[in-house]
């Protein structure tokens, strides 16, 4: 198995409402990375988990909470989202921790906040 | 000035052509660049890195590293439409601990038929 899953693949949600992101992987890599992404712009990091531990958070407000269950599961929580956070939102792995340069994506999920 | 800058295109071209894709950076620190392809709603699909300075090839693409210009390339021969696509480089830096992944903005290209 060579590739990153995400779920859902479009999430419309209120700005009350709470939802979650999964992406999922089963290479064995150790690293796993969340990156939002606007429409004609490059992805933008927002945080890595390296050996299921957070270690980096790119100032990211905190209605974004991100969690990783165990080596192959990473969750996005969302809540009281603002309609400027909609974007693609790409979820990530890489072999060994945080520093990998090889880094493995999957195809996002389209997240509309009304 | 933006620590990665590149050409946001878009970039036309005949099938069969060579394209050249490019990225200038600002930060002497970054030691590993990527190229990363992206289809319309798809996530980015890594193509190749490069350590340091010096040129890779696979197949029809060859990355090209000019450290002291701070300067990357991409060079895709016998272009075909299936190359149609954003093409994003990327670099990554450990500074004392602190991890740096910057992507360019990114270079449409669209390769006629």
């Amino acid at each position: 198995d060579t590739e990153v899953t995400q779920t859902p693949k479009h999430l419309v949600m209120g700005m009350t409402n709470k939802k979650s992101l999964k992406c999922e992987q089963h290479m064995g890599h150790r690293a796993m990375y969340w990156y939002k992404q606007k429409a004609k712009k490059p992805p933008e990091l927002m945080f890595v988990y390296s050996y299921e531990k957070l270690s980096i958070n790119e100032s990211v407000p905190s209605r974004f909470s991100p969690e990783c269950p165990n080596s192959s599961l990473l969750n996005l929580h969302l809540h009281a989202l603002q309609p400027e956070d909609s974007a693609l939102y790409l979820c990530a792995s890489s072999l060994s921790g945080t520093g990998s340069y090889e880094q493995y994506f999957g195809p996002g999920t389209r997240l509309t906040v009304t | 000035q933006k620590e990665v800058e590149q050409d946001p295109g878009p970039l036309s071209v005949p099938e069969g052509a060579i394209v050249s894709l490019n990225c200038t950076y600002s930060n002497s620190a970054f030691q590993y660049f990527m190229w990363y392809r992206q289809y319309s709603r798809k996530g980015p699909e890594l193509l190749m890195y490069t350590y340091s300075s010096g040129n890779k090839e696979d197949g029809r693409f060859t990355a090209q590293v000019d450290k002291s210009s701070k300067y990357i390339s991409l060079f895709i021969r016998d272009s075909q439409p299936s190359d149609s696509a954003t093409y994003l480089c990327a670099m990554s830096a450990d500074l004392s601990g602190t991890y740096k992944y910057i992507f360019g903005t990114g270079t449409r290209l669209k390769v006629l038929a």
